[in-house]
């Protein structure tokens, strides 16, 4: 299982576009990237997913590169609401269903 | 709501009662899977149960048993629990444990050993 890093903290303002970026130097080329979001005490919650290139949901966008060994999960425009930590994961499809959390990145958005 | 509810919410108990956690998921899904999450450490995996057979055991101790009596429900069975067990319990559920299913949490169990 990759090991990924992130920026153990993050601060931002309401209105801005916040950009966290994974490192994942030893992608595999089976594995997804993954990332979940965690309110205080409350379980993660998926956010998005994706393989290679860029994808877009109603919550966010997820940009890897060519070379896969980092992402970016971009959230535009946060809110107060966004402050949260944030987590990235990869894995592949036959790890039978071990997620292995890192510390995350903890988003801190000021009014 | 996640589909995954979790029950109870909180729960304080002596090293010495026997008490369980309940996890019920509505989602259809046929993984569930028991994580411990301490106080500023990162999500610890401890079992994974696949059409009710449990498919991964990540060295617990053996004074926390499983059991998954249907693909909807996963119990946690704790005994003689220790000072150090204290943390939030989260259950979830996937689609398969393929490791590109998402896995949908419930809001946890919060322990606290007396």
């Amino acid at each position: 299982l990759a090991k990924t890093t992130q920026p153990i903290s993050m601060d931002s303002y309401e209105g801005q576009e916040v950009n966290i970026t994974c490192s994942h130097n030893n992608i595999a080329t089976n594995d997804y990237i993954t990332w979940y979001q965690q309110f205080p005490s409350q379980g993660p919650r998926f956010i998005i997913q994706g393989y290679k290139t860029k994808v877009t949901n109603e919550v966010a966008s997820l940009f890897i590169p060519a070379d896969r060994k980092s992402s970016t999960l971009s959230l535009p425009r946060v809110s107060l609401s966004d402050t949260a930590v944030y987590y990235c994961l990869v894995g592949e499809e036959n790890q039978g269903g071990k997620l292995i959390f890192g510390q995350g990145t903890e988003l801190s958005v000021k009014p | 709501e996640t589909g995954v509810t979790q029950t109870p919410r909180h729960l304080v108990m002596g090293m010495t009662n026997k008490k369980s956690l309940k996890c019920e998921q509505h989602l259809g899904h046929n993984a569930m899977y028991w994580y411990k999450q301490s106080a500023k450490k990162p999500l610890e995996l401890m079992f994974v149960y696949n059409f009710k057979e449990q498919t991964e055991n990540n060295s617990v101790p053996s004074r926390f048993s499983p059991e998954c009596p249907n693909s909807s429900h996963l119990f946690l069975h704790l005994h003689t629990l220790q000072p150090e067990d204290s943390a939030l319990y989260l259950c979830a559920s996937s689609d398969g444990t393929f490791g590109n299913q998402p896995q949908h949490f419930g809001d946890g169990t919060r322990l606290s050993i007396l």
